[in-house]
């Protein structure tokens, strides 16, 4: 078990480019999670997959947001035209299959995140 | 709206002293309540949770929360702080129907003087 694990940990770019993060889950974990958090906040909600099911996705998401898990495993994340408010640590968490109170599903483990500089 | 508040943005101790962080959710349904701890350049590590049980939660590092169900609350302390506990901490809640979705407070930045 290595943990979750997201490349890179830093990318800056310029407005207008394209950028796409990668996240490397537990691997007997079937839950994967996107989160975005700035400065001075909590993370935010992005989007949660299931398997290779994209189950739910904030508002936050715009359409130049697109997250992908092609067969249950690695997740991408990808920004285009990015803005400088795109500006943020995008946090990738994965969590094990399970319901109820006792199980292991309710607990989210986290990466140690991608930071995203735009100019 | 389902929201989950923590009260100040940032919290001084002396070493050695008691350490209270103060978190507040609200909804009518219990929610299952998590404190994370993030350190520099860092992702978020769990120091516990309560989702059932026993209402006093111990976790790690020597930090415990009391789930209190009349105050809509579950405060984080530690008995005496120590420099190491220097940090950021969020107090999240999962509500039900949300699969395993976390809502974040805005988080609580804890510095420890000598």
């Amino acid at each position: 078990d290595t943990g979750v694990s997201q490349n890179p940990r830093h990318k800056i770019t310029k407005r207008g480019q394209n950028v796409t993060f990668r996240c490397d889950p537990i691997s007997e974990h079937n839950r994967l999670y996107w989160y975005r958090q700035t400065l001075g906040q909590g993370p935010e909600f992005l989007t949660y997959f299931q398997n290779e099911a994209q189950l739910e996705k904030s508002r936050l998401l715009s359409d130049r947001f697109s997250a992908e898990r092609p067969k249950g495993s690695f997740s991408t994340l990808e920004i285009q035209r990015t803005e400088q408010g795109d500006s943020a640590m995008y946090l990738c968490a994965s969590s094990p299959p399970g319901q109820g109170a006792l199980s292991g599903a309710n607990v989210l483990t986290f990466g140690a995140g991608s930071r995203l500089t735009v100019l | 709206a389902q929201s989950v508040t923590q009260l100040g943005s940032h919290v001084s101790v002396s070493e050695g002293a008691l350490v209270l962080l103060r978190c507040n959710y609200s909804s009518s349904v219990p929610p299952y309540l998590f404190w994370y701890v993030q350190y520099p350049n860092q992702g978020l590590q769990l120091l516990l949770k309560y989702t059932t049980g026993a209402t006093l939660v111990k976790g790690i590092n020597g930090f415990e929360a009391e789930f209190k169900k009349s105050e809509t609350s579950f405060h984080l302390t530690k008995p005496s702080a120590h420099m190491s506990d220097a940090a950021e901490y969020f107090c999240a809640v999962r509500y039900t129907g949300t699969a395993s979705k976390l809502t974040f407070g805005t988080g609580t930045r804890l510095q420890v003087t000598l």
